[in-house]
């Protein structure tokens, strides 16, 4: 059975700063995707990223990077120079490819960025 | 493309009550699922379907059914409400790659 796990509940970050979050996972297939998605006030799931399990490489969008690390069953999201508007829920979740394709996700990572 | 629609976005049942949550995408695909969230628990799985006539149970299915008579629609419903379903509820859909969920239905039971 696939697992993740986000080991942190809440962080409280200082604007400016940067900020790791933290994820690994559990998978017995070789093949599968990790996400991040991200869950503001509003509510809304907002996707961040998908990667593939045959795709090591890092992964920089703007303030925001990945780092997956098959050895370590890690998908860490890293911001930098956070903002306020960075505060949100931030969820990893895990893919297995196959029939069902089914999403399962880590319990989230409740992101306070204070001005 | 309106992408997943839910409705209603919000709803108060009382015990016992039963209720359908509406699920409709207009993507063409294949696989539909049913989440829900509880605070600090993440999303878990409730049902999920593979196609038109195929559904079948998630992490957390007791006190739920679905049907899945087309591509585009998977209804969940509650037959007897009780507090602990109080929840938000998502759906999402997906042609095997990525997903689309959503915008969630907030569902209190008292």
């Amino acid at each position: 059975a696939q697992k993740v796990t986000q080991a942190q509940t809440e962080i409280s970050v200082v604007e400016k700063e940067d900020v790791t979050l933290d994820c690994v996972y559990e998978t017995r297939d070789t093949t599968y995707y990790l996400f991040w998605y991200k869950q503001p006030p509003s509510g809304e799931l907002v996707f961040l990223i998908r990667r593939n399990s045959f795709d090591e490489q890092n992964e920089i969008s703007g303030r925001y990077s990945w780092n997956f690390q098959k050895s370590t069953s890690s998908f860490n999201f890293t911001i930098t120079a956070s903002q306020v508007v960075d505060s949100a829920v931030y969820f990893c979740a895990l893919s297995e490819t196959g029939a069902n394709s089914k999403l399962t996700f880590g319990k989230g990572i409740t992101l306070s960025v204070r001005p | 493309n309106a992408g997943v629609t839910q409705t209603p976005k919000f709803r108060i049942l009382k015990i016992g009550q039963s209720m359908t949550l509406q699920c409709t995408q207009d993507m063409n695909h294949n696989y539909m699922y049913w989440y829900r969230q509880d605070p600090g628990m993440g999303l878990k799985l409730i049902y999920y379907s593979v196609g038109a006539g195929i559904t079948d149970k998630g992490e957390v299915p007791n006190g739920y059914n679905v049907s899945r008579s087309t591509t585009e629609d998977f209804p969940l419903r509650l037959e007897l409400a009780a507090p602990s379903q109080t929840s938000v509820y998502f759906c999402a859909s997906t042609p095997g790659y990525g997903y689309t969920f959503g915008s969630g239905t907030r569902l209190t039971v008292v």
